[in-house]
C-alpha cells in the first residue's frame, strides 16, 4: 500500500536554530499538508499545497515557517528559528481529492 | 471559527459490544466529516468519511451525520482489544483543510 515517508522520525535541535523536515508524499496525489500535534493536544492544519504554491495556511504558519518542494518527489517544511513551543510532532499528508487524506508516520521535534 | 467537540473520555466498553462515538461541530458550512483512529505516538489513520445526512456503513463501522443538529457519530460494532485508541472527529468546510477535535479515548476490556 502506498505511503507518505517522513524523515527524520525525531530530530532534537537547539531553539534558534533552523530545521528542515522531510516527506515524500504518494507519487499520485496532488495536494500536499502540514499538520502537527504538541503533545496531548489536537491535531492542527499548518498549511495545504497545489500547484505548487500554497493554497491555504492557518495563522500558525507564520513567517517562521516556510514549505518548499524541490522537485518531483520531496515535500519540505522548514522552520527558521526555532522556538521552544515549536515542539510537536509534525505530520505531512498527501491526497488525491478531498476524500482520503494519507498521513506519514510524522517527525518528532524538540527544541532545546 | 471552526470548532470540532468531543468528548475526551476514556470511554470504557466490554469485548464485542458496540462502541459509540461522538461528535459536534460549530460551523454550519462544513461540509465533509471524517474519523480518524490514532494510536499513541502514531499517526492518524483514516477510517471513514462521510458527507450526506443519514448513515454510511463500512465493515464494522458505521459513521452518522446529522446536519441539522451539527452532530456526527461513529459506532464501532463488536468492539475488539485492538480498537482500543483515540478516535479523532474532524470536518473539512470546502478548502481542503481539516479541522480536529481533541479526540476519544476508547478502551475495549478483554
Amino acid at each position: 500500500e502506498p505511503e507518505v515517508t517522513q524523515t527524520p522520525s525525531h530530530q532534537v535541535t537547539q531553539m534558534g536554530q533552523e530545521v528542515i523536515l522531510r516527506c515524500v508524499p504518494i507519487s499520485n496525489h496532488l495536494y500536499f499538508y502540514w499538520y502537527r500535534q504538541i503533545l496531548g493536544q489536537k491535531v492542527e492544519f499548518l498549511v495545504s499545497f497545489y500547484n505548487n504554491e500554497i493554497s491555504e495556511k492557518s495563522e500558525i504558519f507564520d513567517d517562521q515557517f516556510s514549505v518548499e518542494r524541490p522537485d518531483g518527489s520531496n515535500f519540505t517544511l522548514k522552520i527558521r528559528s526555532t522556538k521552544l513551543e515549536d515542539s510537536a510532532m509534525y505530520f505531512c499528508a498527501s491526497s488525491a481529492d478531498s476524500y482520503g487524506y494519507t498521513f506519514g508516520s510524522g517527525t518528532r521535534l524538540t527544541v532545546v | 471559527q471552526k470548532e470540532v467537540e468531543q468528548n475526551s473520555g476514556p470511554l470504557s466498553v466490554p469485548e464485542g459490544a458496540i462502541a459509540s462515538l461522538n461528535c459536534t461541530y460549530s460551523d454550519r458550512g462544513s461540509q465533509s466529516f471524517f474519523w480518524y483512529r490514532q494510536y499513541s505516538g502514531k499517526s492518524p489513520e483514516l477510517i471513514m468519511f462521510i458527507y450526506s445526512n443519514g448513515d454510511k456503513e463500512d465493515g464494522r463501522f458505521t459513521a452518522q451525520l446529522n446536519k441539522a443538529s451539527q452532530y456526527v457519530s461513529l459506532l464501532i460494532r463488536d468492539s475488539q482489544p485492538s480498537d482500543s485508541a483515540t478516535y479523532l472527529c474532524a470536518l473539512e468546510a470546502g478548502r481542503r483543510a481539516l479541522t480536529f477535535g481533541s479526540g476519544t479515548r476508547l478502551q475495549v476490556q478483554p
